[in-house]
């Protein structure tokens, strides 16, 4: 049984199109995560959500929005797409926001054309 | 913020030695401090983790140590194996009424030779 898994694994698109990235939980965990994991392999938070509701969102564009329709998903929803949008988002879950395991889902890789 | 830096940024040693990855943290309110590591194309994956209590933690072949006045936590690992190859991130997060906002360290690249 996969734990976290996020949909699709790889998505190739060009500049200027809009596309989501899916993401599922099966732990009943309460926090979700998105993390941007660039070519240098430098992991960057993005958002963080407890139950649903907003809690961290670093300096990311306005054109990347996260929607949570219950605490078991998190989507990432990218608006005009960017060359330097090329990574790979990891989205991830833990028990409770503070001090314990963040669990990872398989990773989305990225690439704008 | 947090700011978490890591050392070294590749490290290769023989089959059977020991590795050392060393972290620093800014942000003294930091309490919790896990490892992950990353092997290609995977998800990166908890191996251990320290909280402020604790001075040190050791699982098997791998062991963390924490400095809480220095701001200064170590992942050890004894007796490497080939497996052991991977990217090593260490990580801190501080207490804030926010959740959890684990900061990373810009990784490892540890090569286990034969």
């Amino acid at each position: 049984d996969t734990a976290v898994s996020q949909t699709p694994k790889y998505l190739v698109t060009q500049m200027g199109n809009d596309k989501s990235i899916k993401c599922e939980q099966n732990l009943g965990h309460d926090t979700m995560y998105w993390y941007k994991q660039d070519s240098k392999k430098f992991l960057k938070i993005m958002f963080s959500y407890n139950n649903k509701e907003l809690i961290i969102n670093e300096t990311v564009p306005n054109r990347f929005s996260p929607k949570s329709p219950d605490k078991a998903h998190l989507n990432l929803h990218i608006n005009s797409l960017e060359l330097g949008d090329s990574a790979v988002y990891f989205c991830a879950s833990s028990y409770n926001p503070r001090f314990t395991e963040a669990f990872f889902g398989q990773g989305t890789r990225l690439t704008v054309v | 913020g947090e700011n978490v830096e890591q050392h070294p940024s590749t490290l290769s040693v023989q089959e059977g030695d020991s590795a050392v990855i060393k972290c620093t943290y800014s942000d003294s309110a930091s309490n919790y401090f896990p490892w992950y590591k990353q092997e290609l194309g995977k998800r990166p994956q908890l191996i251990i983790d320290i909280r402020s209590n604790v001075g040190e933690k050791k699982d098997q072949r791998i062991a963390v140590t924490l400095n809480k006045t220095a701001k200064h936590f170590s992942l050890h690992i004894t007796e490497t194996q080939p497996e052991d190859s991977a990217v090593y991130f260490c990580a801190a997060t501080p207490l804030t009424g926010g959740g959890n906002k684990l900061t990373f360290g810009t990784g490892t690249q540890l090569k286990v030779e034969l």
